[in-house]
């Protein structure tokens, strides 16, 4: 199975930052890879697929990158609604898997 | 809209079975794959499994963590999935959410979920 690894784990920022999460594959997934934001009690949110292609109705601060096996997802202009963890899947190849998550919270 | 609801959870001891039940809307669900995530208390997201439409033969798969206790089908004249689930462990503990595939396996579109409880 394709290992993803992401970091950092947890960050705290401010509104108006600039956030950066990485994730990494442990082989080459070309650009099968998605970016989720979850909200406590709240199911996921595809934010970004194909690692760079914004999903319909995402606002444009955030944005994706990479491909092969690294990966980056940018919010430009951290809003307070953007307080929330981060995951990445690739869909390169089965079984499907998830990266471990990024929390970014209010610093 | 696409809406996905899920059903069916709730409390079973270990070694029990436990079916879940996903009623789809909003698109057509006879032509598109659906998934199964899970996400146990304060975790992460693990990928659980897939059924792929008829046109592709039903086909499934799954996670190693329940493959040969858990199966994954469908009827497409309910607009419903299925995950049936045996030889329930307490880690298989978790909120379970349906999925349906975007733009290729990822997932543009997640139910509320479900919470299964594995406990004596």
């Amino acid at each position: 199975a394709i290992r993803i690894t992401q970091s950092p784990s947890s960050l705290s920022a401010s509104t108006g930052d600039r956030v950066t999460i990485t994730c990494r594959a442990s082989q080459g997934i070309s650009s099968y890879l998605a970016w989720y934001q979850q909200k406590p009690g709240k199911a996921p949110k595809l934010l970004i697929y194909a690692a760079s292609t914004l999903q319909s109705g995402v606002p444009s601060r955030f944005s994706g990158s990479g491909s092969g096996t690294d990966f980056t997802l940018t919010i430009s202009c951290l809003q307070s609604e953007d307080f929330a963890t981060y995951y990445c899947q690739q869909y390169y190849s089965y079984p499907l898997t998830f990266g471990p998550g990024t929390k970014v919270d209010i610093k | 809209e696409v809406q996905l609801v899920e059903s069916g959870g709730g409390l079973v001891q270990p070694g029990g079975s436990l079916k879940l039940s996903c009623a789809a809307s909003g698109f057509t669900f006879s032509g598109s794959a659906m998934h199964w995530v899970r996400q146990a208390s304060g975790k992460g997201l693990e990928w659980v499994g897939r059924i792929r439409s008829k046109a592709n033969s039903y086909a499934t798969a799954y996670a190693a963590s329940v493959k040969g206790r858990f199966t994954i089908s469908r009827d497409d004249s309910k607009n419903t999935a299925y995950l049936q689930m045996n030889s329930l462990k307490t880690e298989d503990t978790a909120v379970y959410y349906c999925t349906r595939p975007g733009s290729s396996s990822d997932f543009d579109y997640w139910g509320q979920g479900t919470l299964v409880t594995v406990s004596s």
